[in-house]
């Protein structure tokens, strides 16, 4: 199975900061990758697919890039509402797998 | 609007059986392959199984293969997780969702998950 490595496992930021988290994949899987953000209780909202498609509805202060095995999740000036955690997902092999997440916390 | 409403988890002993069921409404549910996805309590996301549109494809992760079975009801709008042989490390929150566009491998809209505990 292809493994997924997030980092940080934790980042802290104030509002208005901008956050990157990066995704990393065992193997090459072009642009198959999707981004998550879940809160306590919630299930998991799609925000990105295929590496830099932003979902409809997504506000746009979220962005992703890259391909191969590399992949980014930026937010532009975080927001009150964007504490949370966020998730890669690969889509390129069986199984479909998760990083183990990161978590966005308030400084 | 799309919904996807999770049903059938409870507390279990290891061994035993559960079937899990999630009806999806709001959009045309034979037009898409549907997935079960799971999060151990503290823990992160773990896809456990998916399904073609017409049932004719299935895929499982390797821990749950031979002791899960993913199914479908197209007619009831409804998609099914048959569980045996369950074990103290199957305890989750079970979700369902929905995989679009059709056979890509990203999902688009979740249930609010259904606990499954397995303990004596």
């Amino acid at each position: 199975d292809i493994q997924m490595t997030q980092s940080p496992s934790t980042l802290s930021a104030s509002v208005g900061d901008r956050v990157t988290i990066t995704c990393r994949a065992s193997q090459s899987i072009n642009s198959w990758l999707a981004w998550y953000q879940q809160k306590p209780g919630k299930a998991p909202k799609l925000l990105i697919y295929k590496a830099s498609g932003l979902e409809s509805g997504v506000p746009s202060r979220f962005s992703g890039s890259g391909s191969g095995t590399e992949f980014t999740l930026t937010i532009s000036s975080l927001q009150p509402d964007d504490f949370a955690t966020y998730y890669c997902q690969q889509y390129n092999y069986y199984s479909w797998t998760f990083g183990q997440g990161t978590k966005v916390e308030i400084k | 609007e799309v919904q996807l409403v999770e049903s059938g988890g409870g507390l279990v002993q290891p061994g035993g059986s559960l079937r899990l069921s999630c009806a999806a409404s709001g959009f045309t549910f034979s037009t898409n392959w549907m997935s079960w996805v799971r999060q151990a309590p503290g823990k992160g996301l773990e896809w456990v199984a998916n399904i073609k549109q017409d049932g004719s494809e299935k895929y499982y992760v390797d821990s749950v293969k031979g002791r899960f079975t993913i199914s479908r009801d197209n007619a009831k709008n409804s998609l099914y997780l048959q569980m045996n042989s369950l074990r103290a490390e199957d305890t989750a929150v079970y979700y369902c969702a929905r995989e679009s566009p059709p056979g890509f491998g990203y999902f688009d809209y979740w249930g609010q998950g259904t606990l499954v505990t397995v303990s004596s």
